[in-house]
């Protein structure tokens, strides 16, 4: 079964640097989409960046970008120039190729210090 | 324009009791994805509608069942409420069932049982 995991429950990043939150899958599929997905304490859950299996180039939206490791199944994002708007629960997440079914890791509690 | 609404933003009932909860999809979308998240987890997939039909299901027990509309609004109903249902439930909205398409999430669903 696909499994998604992230293995860092709490991260915390100066304002203006950059942090790397880290996620590893577990698929027999070939082909799939990996997401991140940004919870702030609103609850409103935001997609932030989206990674197709098929494409080796590596995501990137302002700011933020993944460096995507498909042989080891990996998946981490990176935020630079951290602001204090980053602060939020990120939500690794797997999509199967043929639903719409997201399977979530368990998020990533990111804190930006002034 | 609106994005995924969703009703009511709170609820509190007690064990045994049954609740009804709504979504609307933003206008035009055509699948609905219900999630059940626990506090301090990330969400699990509960069902997938499509064009009115069920197009996936998680692992959750038969007294969770939902339904799409001909406006493709949505309803999941949980019967004989147990404490562990308390959870945030959200849906999200998808143009049409690809697996690429982004889903845009609701504000979500509060529920406490008691």
């Amino acid at each position: 079964a696909q499994t998604v995991t992230q293995s860092q429950p709490e991260m915390s990043v100066q304002e203006a640097e950059t942090v790397t939150l880290s996620c590893t899958y577990d698929t027999s599929e070939s082909d799939y989409y990996l997401f991140w997905y940004k919870q702030p304490p609103s609850r409103q859950m935001i997609l932030v960046i989206r990674q197709e299996a098929y494409k080796q180039q590596n995501a990137t939206e302002n700011r933020f970008s993944v460096n995507f490791q498909k042989a080891a199944k990996s998946f981490s994002l990176k935020i630079s120039d951290s602001q204090l708007g980053d602060a939020a629960m990120y939500f690794c997440a797997y999509r199967f190729s043929n639903t719409g079914k997201l399977i979530f890791g368990q998020g990533t509690t990111l804190q930006v210090k002034p | 324009d609106a994005g995924v609404t969703q009703s009511p933003t709170h609820l509190i009932k007690t064990r045994g009791q049954h609740v009804t909860l709504r979504c609307s999809p933003i206008s035009g979308h055509k699948s609905v994805s219900w999630y059940q998240q626990v506090l301090g987890q990330g969400p699990q997939f509960i069902f997938q509608y499509y064009e009115k039909e069920e197009r996936g299901r998680g692992n959750f027990p038969d007294r969770f069942s939902a339904r799409q509309f001909p406006n493709y609004s949505s309803e999941l109903n949980v019967n004989a409420l147990l404490l562990g249902d308390s959870a945030l439930y959200l849906c999200a909205s998808s143009l049409v069932q690809l697996v690429g398409n982004e889903q845009f999430f609701g504000p979500g669903t509060r529920l406490t049982v008691l």
